[in-house]
């Protein structure tokens, strides 16, 4: 069974940066696992930030930044603000479906 | 606007079925492969099912094949979802998602409760 890993919690002061990471446990993660990035607020539907590893949505604030790092998909949030505080989600294809990681709890304070 | 409106959800006994609707609005429905994607309460997200523009091709998460059909009606700009032997597992938020030919899966419908009582 394919388990796809993100931290489960991150703490970040406003103003400053953050990198999330997505790992796969079947290897490397590579542009052909199309890595998304999902944001969800309390209490709210699931908001799409990042697609194909790096590109953004026309809603996406500049601040995020999608990459590949060290084997992982990365999402990286430079100048935080607080309304950043949220739950974020990675996707990655594995052919035919799709496995979402765990989440990551970003705290702002 | 583009949009999709999850219907269907209810409280229903283990061990009986379900069919749950996508109607979308606003874009060619039949541009696009549709997604489900479901929460448990207090759980993250899990994808469930996706389904390419022209039902050619169809995926299931191991926790529901089996027991879940995808299908859409591009006539009707409608996807469903008949889900089958219900367990109390299955007990979430069902969102039914666009995704691009890119892979993105930019759309995100608000979402429909099923709630499985044992």
């Amino acid at each position: 069974q394919t388990v796809v890993t993100q931290e489960p919690s991150l703490t970040v002061s406003p103003g400053g940066t953050v990198t999330l990471t997505c790992a796969s446990s079947t290897g490397a993660v590579t542009s052909a696992y199309y890595p998304n990035w999902v944001q969800q607020k309390l209490g709210q539907a699931p908001r799409a930030l990042i697609y194909s590893t790096r590109n953004k949505h026309p809603w996406t604030p500049a601040r995020f930044s999608g990459s590949l790092l060290g084997g992982k998909a990365a999402l990286t949030v430079s100048g935080v603000q607080p309304e950043d505080e949220a739950d974020y989600y990675c996707l990655l294809n594995y052919g035919g479906t799709w496995v979402f990681g765990g989440g990551t709890r970003l705290t702002v304070l | 606007e583009v949009q999709l409106l999850e219907s269907g959800g209810g409280l229903v006994q283990s061990g009986r079925s379900l069919r749950l609707s996508c109607a979308a609005s606003g874009f060619n429905f039949d541009d696009y492969a549709i997604h489900w994607v479901r929460q448990g309460p207090g759980k993250g997200l899990e994808w469930v099912s996706g389904i390419s523009w022209n039902s050619d091709s169809i995926g299931y998460a191991d926790s529901v094949k089996g027991r879940f059909t995808v299908s859409r009606d591009n006539a009707k700009n409608s996807l469903y979802l008949q889900m089958n032997s219900l367990r109390s597992e299955d007990t979430a938020l069902y969102y039914c998602v666009r995704r691009n030919w890119n892979g993105a899966f930019d759309v995100w419908g608000h979402g429909t409760m099923v709630t499985v009582s044992t």
